[in-house]
């Protein structure tokens, strides 16, 4: 089945430096890659997502990119603030005999004012 | 973003009884739902794909009999946990697929504590 490697596990920055978070997944037929932020307690919140036609996408901050070939994905956080310190998860889903979304183990961030 | 709701939002029971966990899509229709657990500073862990109409797919290790999934309407999915017992006490997340975008929401979530 598909399997979902999300590094680092914790990333601590400094107010204003930037973040990345990589993923890679197993599963070739894997067609959209959403990134969820979780802070403590709450419920996960889509931030940004990508189709595989697409090999990168940008709002405001945030940008995620896409390597097929390689089967791996990153999210890029510009300018960290401190309320960006959350838990991020990548996700890879498929379509193949019913849809199925599989997540990463978690990025905890933390940005230090 | 489109908006999940999920009840309720914490429950404490004893162990031996059920609970029943409901998992609403207010502004659109979700042929799709999944129900997640996440344990604390760990991963959301897929426990089932709730499907409008049919039976649920379980994930491998859940057991069906005790996690009881209906997905009655395009709106509404309900996880039961069946005579719950003290490891059944985690964070139960559930979400829905909004079809015409292809995206997932997830419900506030529901922390279950079994005494």
């Amino acid at each position: 089945g598909e399997n979902v490697e999300q590094h680092p596990s914790t990333l601590s920055v400094q107010e204003g430096d930037s973040a990345v978070i990589k993923c890679t997944y197993s599963d070739s037929a894997s067609n959209y890659f959403p990134w969820y932020k979780q802070e403590l307690g709450k419920r996960p919140q889509l931030i940004i997502d990508i189709r595989s036609n697409v090999g990168e996408k940008k709002d405001q901050r945030i940008a995620v990119t896409l390597n097929k070939t390689a089967k791996h994905f990153s999210l890029h956080i510009t300018e960290t603030q401190p309320e960006d310190s959350a838990v991020y998860f990548c996700a890879a889903t498929t379509n193949t005999g019913g849809f199925k979304t599989i997540f990463g183990a978690g990025t905890r961030l933390f940005v230090k004012a | 973003g489109a908006v999940v709701s999920q009840h309720p939002s914490r429950v404490i029971c004893k162990s031996g009884t059920s609970v029943k966990i409901e998992c609403r899509s207010l502004d659109f229709q979700a042929t799709t739902m999944f129900w997640y657990r996440q344990f604390p500073k760990q991963s959301l862990m897929l426990m089932a794909t709730s499907n409008e109409g049919s039976k649920a797919t379980y994930e491998q290790g859940v057991e069906k009999d005790k996690f009881l999934i209906n997905h009655a309407s395009l709106t509404l999915s309900t996880l039961t946990v069946t005579s719950a017992h003290p490891e059944d006490s985690s964070f139960y997340i559930c979400s829905a697929r909004d079809s015409g975008r292809g995206t997932q929401y997830f419900g506030p979530g529901t922390r279950l504590l079994v005494l």
